[in-house]
């Protein structure tokens, strides 16, 4: 079983709505969870890190929130772009790298 | 700054035959993972080097290795290629062992035939 289940596995929004993607873990111990974005044939970018003493973090349009008590985080974006449209993946440590198999994003104009 | 650096960009292999791929890190980084990411999924770690050693290793067969040069550069090998080892090969790049600062060249695309 992936230690990293992400949901959901597709998503298609139109443009200027906001979503959220889920990440659920059960990675243990925890050191600390990212959120990548990967365009199509394009290495994964980082987002936002965050600790497990962590709540929220922003960059940008994009919130990630962590619960380190229930294991889930969530990665909110406001006000979507046709340039959000990509996978984005979430990763999560403790002394090796987990990945989740990502959310596909689809914005429509 | 140069970030991840990953040639070649894109290369068609025939089963059987044996592919080099190279990534140069982020400039002050020396720690490189390799990962292969399979259309559709998310990258699958391959092995980390760290001072020209491998470190970690995931759960990849014998056909996959690698070197590290002590300019910090990597090389990943694949002998008696599969079809199924047709993916993206993803470089990573960080500061030591830990995952904080961890950059990704753009990757690799290999295709068997």
């Amino acid at each position: 079983k992936n230690q990293v289940e992400q949901s959901p596995q597709s998503l298609i929004i139109l443009e200027g709505k906001n979503c959220t993607l889920q990440c659920n873990y059960t990675v243990s111990p925890f050191s600390n969870l990212r959120w990548y974005k990967q365009d199509t044939g394009r290495g994964p970018v980082s987002l936002t890190i965050m600790t497990f003493s962590e709540n929220t973090k922003s960059n940008g349009r994009y919130t990630a929130t962590l619960d380190a008590d229930t294991k889930q985080s969530s990665l909110h974006i406001t006000a979507s772009q046709l340039s959000d449209s990509a996978s984005y993946i979430c990763v999560v440590r403790d002394d090796k790298i987990i990945f989740g198999k990502g959310t596909r994003l689809h914005i429509l104009p | 700054d140069a970030g991840v650096t990953q040639s070649p960009t894109h290369l068609i292999k025939t089963r059987g035959q044996q592919v080099t791929l190279r990534c140069s890190p982020k400039s002050g980084h020396d720690t490189v993972s390799w990962y292969q990411q399979a259309l559709g999924q998310g990258p699958q770690f391959i092995f980390q080097y760290y001072e020209e050693e491998e470190r970690q290793r995931g759960n990849f067969p014998d056909r996959f290795s690698g070197h590290q040069f002590p300019n910090y550069s990597s090389e990943l090998n694949v002998n008696a290629l599969l079809l199924g080892d047709s993916a993206l090969y993803l470089c990573a790049s960080s500061i030591g062992q830990g995952l904080n600062t961890i950059y990704f060249g753009e990757g690799s695309w290999l295709t068997v035939v």
